[in-house]
């Protein structure tokens, strides 16, 4: 089955230290990687995709995330956190069941930074 | 751009009545996306559209559930008769033809007592 796991539900980090959320996907076929964050009472925001090419992407606010194909990982990093970046996350993948493509979320991970 | 606008923004009922939600996509997109949250079961695509048409329903929960979108600039998904358990955050989403990546709206939460 193709899937997305935020292995996850919450990881706390202190304010300016790094951190990474951890995404794993199963999915055949060659991945497309979203990661979305979703601030309280607000909808998704995109934040950065993988679709091909250098394993490193870099997105919005100061976020990376590595593409890892050998451990089917997309962890989303940061090097420095800020006490603005607690929010929910989600990571996507976009699979193709039953002949049309559709994206796959996460269950979330909580960021929580702390100053 | 306004980005993907939602209403209402929140909406409390009772149980057994008529709800009606309301999205309109960004301009320009061509997919359109209706999603449910709750901390239950997380994020749920219900259905979704390509050019007004609804490719792919499947994930409709039951038949008291509908969606139409009868053009580019709108789109309504409907519950009757409304249910305790449809309680939940419901989100729209557009993306442009040939991106990767959603706009979503701000959701409306719906509160069914």
């Amino acid at each position: 089955a193709q899937s997305v796991a935020q292995p996850e539900d919450q990881v706390n980090v202190a304010e300016g230290n790094p951190l990474t959320v951890k995404c794993t996907y199963s999915v055949s076929g060659n991945p497309y990687l979203f990661w979305y964050v979703q601030y309280p009472n607000r909808g998704l925001q995109f934040l950065l995709k993988y679709i091909t090419g250098d394993n490193l992407v870099k997105g919005s606010y100061g976020f990376e995330a590595e593409f890892n194909k050998s451990q089917t990982s997309f962890h989303l990093k940061k090097p420095s956190a800020l006490v603005s970046d607690s929010a929910l996350y989600f990571c996507a993948v976009r699979a193709l069941t039953s002949g049309t493509y559709k994206y796959i979320f996460g269950t979330g991970t909580r960021l929580k930074v702390l100053a | 751009d306004a980005g993907v606008i939602q209403s209402p923004r929140h909406e409390v009922t009772e149980m057994g009545q008529e709800v009606t939600l309301r999205c309109k996509p960004i301009s320009g997109h061509d997919y359109l996306f209706w999603y449910r949250q709750t901390m239950m079961r997380g994020l749920e695509l219900l259905i979704y559209f390509n050019n007004n048409v609804p490719i792919d329903d499947s994930g409709m929960p039951e038949d008291r559930f509908s969606a139409k979108m009868p053009n580019a600039s709108f789109s309504t998904l409907k519950i009757q008769p409304s249910e305790p358990r449809d309680s939940a955050v419901y989100f729209c989403a557009s993306s442009q033809p040939g991106r990767h990546g959603y706009t979503f709206g701000s959701g409306t939460r719906l509160t069914v007592v």
